[in-house]
């Protein structure tokens, strides 16, 4: 059975702070996706990346960074400086790929980190 | 926004009840899914509607039904609503099953069972 755990409950940083949220997840298969969301208070889950299980290739986008480890399964992400806009609740998923890479919509999400940004 | 559009925006019932909730697809997208997040906890997949018919199936009793019609919007249905079911509801809308399109979420359904 698959399984996601973010084990930082909530963290809470003061504005410019680089930020850390970890997430650690097991599966079974050898081809899977691993996700990012962003939950602001407004409840919509916004996508922030995805990632295969072949590629293990860091990546950048603009204040954002993600550190896929195969070897310990944990697909961490990292705000730089980061902004009173960033508060939200961020979720780590996983998406097991089916034949074809159907997947049924089926993602399975970490509990959640709250992140607060205080200026 | 995503252009994915969920109604009610917030329901309150009593237990026993049924309940429906309403999701509009983005356009373009015949996948609707659903999934369940209790207060504090990520979402939990319900079900996936692909083209009308049931396409995938989380660990939900069988009270979760739901349906797709030919616009491709769908709608959760509850029945003998029990305290547990108190959540946010979400729906996601896609283009086709692969885990390649990216999933648009809706701002949800919030349900109080009393």
């Amino acid at each position: 059975a698959q399984k996601v755990t973010q084990a930082q409950t909530e963290i809470s940083v003061v504005e410019k702070e680089d930020v850390t949220l970890d997430c650690v997840y097991e599966t079974r298969d050898t081809t899977y996706y691993l996700f990012w969301y962003k939950q602001p208070p407004s409840g919509e889950l916004v996508f922030l990346i995805r990632r295969n299980s072949f590629d293990e290739q860091n990546e950048i986008s603009g204040r954002y960074s993600w550190n896929f480890q195969k070897s310990t399964s944990s697909f961490n992400f990292t705000i730089t400086a980061s902004q009173v806009v960033d508060s939200a609740v961020y979720f780590c998923a996983l998406s097991e790929v089916g034949a074809g890479g159907t997947s049924y919509g089926k993602l399975t999400f970490g509990q959640g980190t709250i992140l607060t940004v205080h200026p | 926004e995503t252009g994915v559009t969920q109604s009610p925006t917030h329901l309150i019932k009593t237990r026993g009840q049924q309940v429906t909730l309403r999701c509009s697809s983005q356009s373009g997208h015949n996948t609707v899914s659903w999934y369940q997040q209790a207060l504090g906890q990520g979402p939990q997949f319900i079900f996936q509607y692909y083209r009308e018919e049931e396409n995938g199936r989380g660990n939900f009793p069988p009270r979760f039904s739901g349906l797709q019609f030919p616009n491709y919007s769908s709608e959760l249905n509850v029945n003998a609503l029990e305290l547990d079911d108190s959540a946010l509801y979400l729906c996601a809308s896609t283009s086709g099953t692969s885990v390649y399109n990216e999933q648009f979420f809706g701002p949800g359904t919030r349900l109080t069972v009393l």
